[in-house]
């Protein structure tokens, strides 16, 4: 069965510098997510990306941040300027809208220090 | 506003069905959604129900709505130990955007 990959699993930076996570959604997918889970809170929204676009964003989804699909495979998150308020576990989704329903990969864990 | 919200924990016996609850508040929601995310693992789709139907089921999994009071949820059939998992229930209005609750822990012992 066809599923999101993640790349990396773990990944620990200092605050200050950049990140970029990486994404594979599933092949035949056109709409692409990052939603983000701070430890004990909710799974929060982040943005969502169709035909090469940003379709919607959330408020958390400020300057530093900015996603891309350099690629017909990839699909990447990128944080300028690290935060330790940006760790969390950063979720990629995929779908194909029929009906809407996002499959989400396992996960990339960030720890800023 | 935005707000789903579920109950934290619930333990059931192996054997025994499970029912995780769920209520939200925008009335425009469109879909529903519950997803299962095991220790250390994503977020896997389990289920879903359009807003026009009362009730789906699926094998072990039995969704309801109640559209008028907003509440969702989600019957497990027969739990089994791997069945323990956090339970997200979520929802979507006229945008991708999924809303999701708290998640409900579930824990099944023999």
């Amino acid at each position: 069965e066809p599923e999101v990959t993640q790349t990396p699993s773990h990944q620990v930076t200092q605050m200050g510098q950049e990140v970029i996570l990486r994404c594979v959604p599933i092949s035949n997918h056109l709409y692409f997510y990052w939603y983000r889970q701070i430890l004990g809170q909710k799974v929060e929204f982040l943005v969502s990306f169709y035909n090469n676009e940003i379709s919607e964003k959330s408020e958390i989804f400020d300057d530093q941040f900015s996603v891309e699909r350099p690629d017909g495979s990839n699909f990447t998150l990128k944080i300028r300027s690290t935060k330790l308020e940006d760790s969390a576990m950063y979720f990629c989704a995929s779908g194909d809208r029929a009906p809407w329903a996002q499959y989400f990969g396992p996960g990339t864990r960030l720890l800023v220090l | 506003g935005e707000d789903v919200e579920q109950s934290l924990f619930l333990s059931v016996r192996e054997g025994d069905s499970s029912v995780i609850n769920c209520t939200y508040t925008d009335s425009s929601s469109t879909y529903l959604y519950w997803y299962k995310q095991e220790p250390g693992a994503g977020l896997q789709l389990l289920t879903y129900i359009f807003s026009n139907m009362d009730m789906k089921q699926d094998q072990r999994l039995t969704v309801l709505l109640n559209k008028k009071d907003k509440h969702l949820s989600l019957r497990i059939a027969d739990t089994q130990t791997g069945d323990s998992a956090i339970y997200f229930c979520a929802e979507s209005r006229d945008t991708d955007k999924l809303i999701f609750g708290t998640g409900t822990r579930l824990q099944v012992f023999p």
